[in-house]
């Protein structure tokens, strides 16, 4: 089955700065492949997500990379504010039409300090 | 986006009983629904997959007789915890996902299971 690994487990920058947090995953047939932040106590929510036939994906302050030949993914965070701490978590899956299972990383916790 | 209930979002029950988790899809039919269990600080553990209608599929290391599901319609799938045990103490969280919907999966608020 699929593997997600994810680095760092804990980050920790200045307010402004920005987060890269990566990912690798182990099964190539991996097509989808989203970002979910979880704040303390709360569900986790999609941020951001991308399929394997982009390598780039942008959202305002957040953006995904792609490398399928390497089999990595990163999401990068600029001009982070504290508002950005949580935790997030990377994912991996094979969007089929019957199903969606994600494999998720073992997660980061970002803290963005003052 | 949709809305995914989970209800309780606390339980608190003795050893040797059985607890449901009930998780709902608000506006949405969800055709599928995943089960998550999440020990703190650590990553969400798919713990199964249900169909609508269909018996569902447990990753591996899961007791299927531990940890009954049903999806018996398109907003309503259940977890059963069966004989619970202090070590099933741990934060069940389901997802769902719907036809609308062809990536995203939404996530329950969780329930915090606490067996003494």
């Amino acid at each position: 089955g699929e593997n997600v690994e994810q680095h760092p487990s804990t980050l920790s920058v200045q307010e402004g700065d920005s987060a890269v947090i990566k990912c690798t995953y182990s099964d190539s047939a991996s097509n989808y492949f989203p970002w979910y932040k979880q704040e303390l106590g709360k569900r986790p929510q999609l941020i951001i997500d991308i399929r394997s036939n982009v390598g780039e994906k942008k959202d305002q302050r957040i953006a995904v990379t792609l490398n399928k030949t390497a089999k990595h993914f990163s999401l990068h965070i600029t001009e982070t504010q504290p508002e950005d701490s949580a935790v997030y978590f990377c994912a991996a899956s094979i969007l089929t039409g019957g199903g969606n299972k994600l494999t998720f990383g073992t997660g980061t916790q970002l803290k963005v300090e003052l | 986006g949709a809305v995914v209930s989970q209800h309780p979002s606390r339980v608190i029950c003795k050893s040797g009983t059985s607890v449901k988790i009930e998780c709902r899809s608000l506006d949405f039919q969800a055709t599928t629904m995943f089960w998550y269990r999440q020990f703190p600080k650590k990553s969400l553990m798919l713990m199964a997959t249900s169909n609508e209608g269909s018996k569902a599929t447990y990753e591996q290391g899961v007791e299927k007789d531990k940890f009954l599901i049903n999806h018996a319609s398109l907003t309503l799938s259940t977890l059963t915890v069966t004989s619970a045990h202090p070590e099933d103490s741990s934060f069940y969280i389901c997802s769902a996902r719907g036809d609308r919907f062809e990536t995203e999966a939404f996530f329950g608020q969780g329930t915090r299971l606490t067996v003494v």
